[in-house]
């Protein structure tokens, strides 16, 4: 299985949400990313998990808390969100640390923030 | 930290001509630079990637080059096809967590 799965696929919250995105992947890998891309625009890196423990943190604001609460899965939970916020959220996974290879991506979730 | 320039942002092509997407990155300590290819309202998916300690990779259609003292890598298609229409992104990736960082893009447009 070479699939990372994220759900929901679309997602329409308003400012005083509260909400949270899914990943899952079972190939193994040990780290774990969240990008976020905006349209046109390249990827940009959120996070990095690795070994479940959070390794980096592109200054990220608080309003998105990731988890990682096992090997398996990746969370990001989202609250009071702005509109500029609005982006598909990609997830990501690969062999682990200092392991050179590829990512894999998820097919990713369409957030709209109104 | 890795900044990576991606020219050029948009490319249009007869089918059958040969298209190539240039790179260049800033951090010497980056080691492998994958391509990614992203349709429209889909996932980035990896076409071709090389590892700093090989200078060029070839896969049918698709070649990448990398000269390490210059910082520069590059995409090469030869044959295009219609189907090959899509956006590229090169990146380079660094460090024991592999960091990801992703060029501009480039709008590659193959017209029959």
């Amino acid at each position: 299985d070479t699939e990372v799965t994220q759900t929901p696929k679309h997602l329409v919250m308003g400012m005083t949400n509260k909400k949270s995105l899914k990943c899952e992947q079972h190939m193994g890998h040990r780290a774990m990313y969240w990008y976020k891309q905006k349209a046109k625009k390249p990827p940009e890196l959120m996070f990095v998990y690795s070994y479940e423990k959070l390794s980096i943190n592109e200054s990220v604001p608080s309003r998105f808390s990731p988890e990682c609460p096992n090997s398996s899965l990746l969370n990001l939970h989202l609250h009071a969100l702005q509109p500029e916020d609005s982006a598909l959220y990609l997830c990501a996974s690969s062999q682990g640390f200092r392991a050179i290879g590829e990512q894999y991506f998820g097919p990713g979730t369409r957030l709209t923030v109104t | 930290g890795e900044n990576v320039e991606q020219h050029p942002s948009t490319l249009s092509v007869q089918e059958g001509d040969s298209a190539v997407i240039k790179c260049t990155y800033s951090d010497s300590a980056s080691n492998y630079f994958p391509w990614y290819k992203q349709e429209l309202g889909k996932r980035p998916q990896l076409i071709i990637d090389i590892r700093s300690n090989v200078g060029e990779k070839k896969d049918q259609r698709i070649a990448v080059t990398l000269n390490k003292t210059a910082k520069h890598f590059s995409l090469h298609i030869t044959e295009t096809q219609p189907e090959d229409s899509a956006v590229y992104f090169c990146a380079a990736v660094s460090g024991g967590y592999q960091k990801v960082t992703f060029g501009t893009g480039t709008k590659l447009q193959v017209i029959p």
